[in-house]
């Protein structure tokens, strides 16, 4: 089974700038999350999707960050205007309704961003 | 809302002695428990889970948590560590009764370091 796919692995961007991250979930998976990884930090929800509407998107900076989800199996997750404040680990994961009974969430390697 | 508390930054272990990793937990109701390893450059990795039943879960790589309801801690444990084990570990939670919003709570991470 393949995994949770992620890309780009690392982006380095200016202050200000804009960026997208990719993600495609395990095949078959309803629900997608993004969680934002802070340096030193456990990961924090930032977005959760079933299928392509949003369930809670309550920690999402909407200001600058942005998520779609429109065919309900890829998400991109957006910043615009970053900030040096974004600069952390994002994580995608996914979850079948049952599957939280068997192992969990399946994460993917996550993009470190870097904003200088 | 939940929240989970991992007390120390830092746990250092000899190699081929027992370790610990702490973990408590608040949640409103019932618990979904998880225990994650983090490695260098890596997403999350699944451990273990306590769902429901007995209350010591054994997971991959010689690891077992057990589960106390009274003292709201899920602890991870390994009779016999390895120079191997030395990664982030983070525990997560999640009510078994939240509707649709299955998202978890981490910890802040407990970095592991099993010393030769």
């Amino acid at each position: 089974e393949a995994g949770v796919a992620q890309s780009p692995r690392y982006k380095i961007i200016e202050k200000r700038q804009s960026v997208a991250f990719w993600c495609n979930p395990i095949s078959g998976h309803a629900t997608l999350y993004w969680y934002q990884q802070i340096l030193g930090q456990g990961p924090k929800l930032l977005i959760q999707f079933q299928n392509n509407g949003v369930v809670d998107d309550s920690q999402l900076p909407k200001d600058r960050f942005s998520a779609e989800r429109l065919k309900g199996v890829d998400s991109t997750l957006k910043i615009q205007p970053a900030k040096l404040e974004d600069s952390a680990v994002y994580l995608c994961a996914s979850s079948f309704i049952r599957e939280v009974r068997s192992h969990g969430y399946t994460f993917g390697s996550g993009t470190r961003l870097t904003v200088v | 809302a939940q929240s989970v508390a991992q007390p120390e930054d830092q746990v250092n272990v000899a190699e081929g002695n027992p370790l610990t990793v702490k973990c408590t937990y608040s949640v409103s109701g019932n618990p979904y428990l998880f225990w994650y390893v983090q490695y260098p450059n890596r997403g999350l990795q699944f451990l273990l889970k306590y769902i429901t039943g007995d209350n010591l879960v054994k997971g991959s790589y010689g690891f077992e948590a057990e589960f106390n309801k009274s003292q709201t801690s899920f602890h991870l444990k390994k009779p016999s560590a390895l120079v191997s084990d030395s990664a982030l570990y983070f525990c997560a939670v999640r009510p078994i009764s939240s509707g649709s919003a299955r998202q978890l709570t981490f910890g802040s991470g407990t970095q592991l370091t099993v010393l030769p």
